[in-house]
């Protein structure tokens, strides 16, 4: 049972566009809804998190938005460069629970 | 730190032979995960340990998957006798308890023909 549903499975940009990808969960218990970045032949990295008392998180070029009662979020990369180029995976975790579960990824490319 | 540490990194083997992937966590860090990644099914939680101790195993696959730790930083996995169903990447993560951070190895991809 896939409990988190990620979309689109591939997407390419051209450079200085705003890809967005999307997020759905169905576990109201999820309190805690990280992003990965993978790049290839390497390990996913975390790129940035959101709990879900805040709307929106902002670090650098990468933002979160996150809607608690559609239970979606999603991951917005502004002036999206070459180099941003990666798999990104959602997650989503419970409190008192090291358990955290990925959506199936989706593979971002940026063309210049 | 070197970070977390899998060996080897590619393995290709016969089907029907046993395959064991060893993993070696962040000094200190206390919970450890297998995860299984597919373009199908993307990254799968199989294992997670937590000071040693397996706490949740309910994504191995079957019982020709098992995972040990017998200490704080040594952990395996074997897969016995492998199919080719099995060929992805294999990928040890490990945390503090509580942390909310995964540092992930490199990954160990495994193809069976």
């Amino acid at each position: 049972q896939q409990q988190v549903k990620q979309s689109p499975q591939s997407l390419i940009v051209q450079k200085g566009g705003i890809p967005i990808i999307n997020c759905a969960y169905e576990n109201t218990a999820f309190d805690y809804f990280p992003w990965y970045q993978q790049f290839p032949g390497k390990g996913p990295a975390l790129l940035i998190a959101i709990r879900p008392d805040v709307s929106e998180k902002k670090e650098g070029r990468f933002t979160i938005s996150f809607n608690k009662s559609a239970k979606q979020f999603s991951l917005h990369i502004m002036d999206s460069q070459p180099g941003d180029s990666a798999t990104y995976f959602c997650a989503a975790k419970m409190g008192g629970n090291e358990k955290l579960t990925f959506g199936t990824g989706t593979r971002l490319t940026i063309i210049p | 730190d070197a970070g977390v540490i899998q060996s080897p990194r590619h393995e290709v083997t016969e089907m029907g032979q046993e395959v064991t992937l060893r993993c070696k966590p962040i000094s200190g860090h206390n919970s450890l995960f297998w995860y299984r990644q597919t373009m199908m099914r993307g990254l799968e939680l199989l294992i997670y340990f937590n000071n040693n101790v397996p706490i949740d195993d309910s994504g191995m696959p079957e019982d020709r998957f098992s995972a040990k730790m017998p200490n704080a930083s040594f952990s395996t996995l074997k897969i016995q006798p492998s199919e080719p169903r099995d060929s992805a990447v294999y990928f040890c993560a490990s945390s503090f308890t509580g942390a909310n951070v995964l540092t992930f190895g490199a990954g160990s991809r495994l193809t069976v023909l």
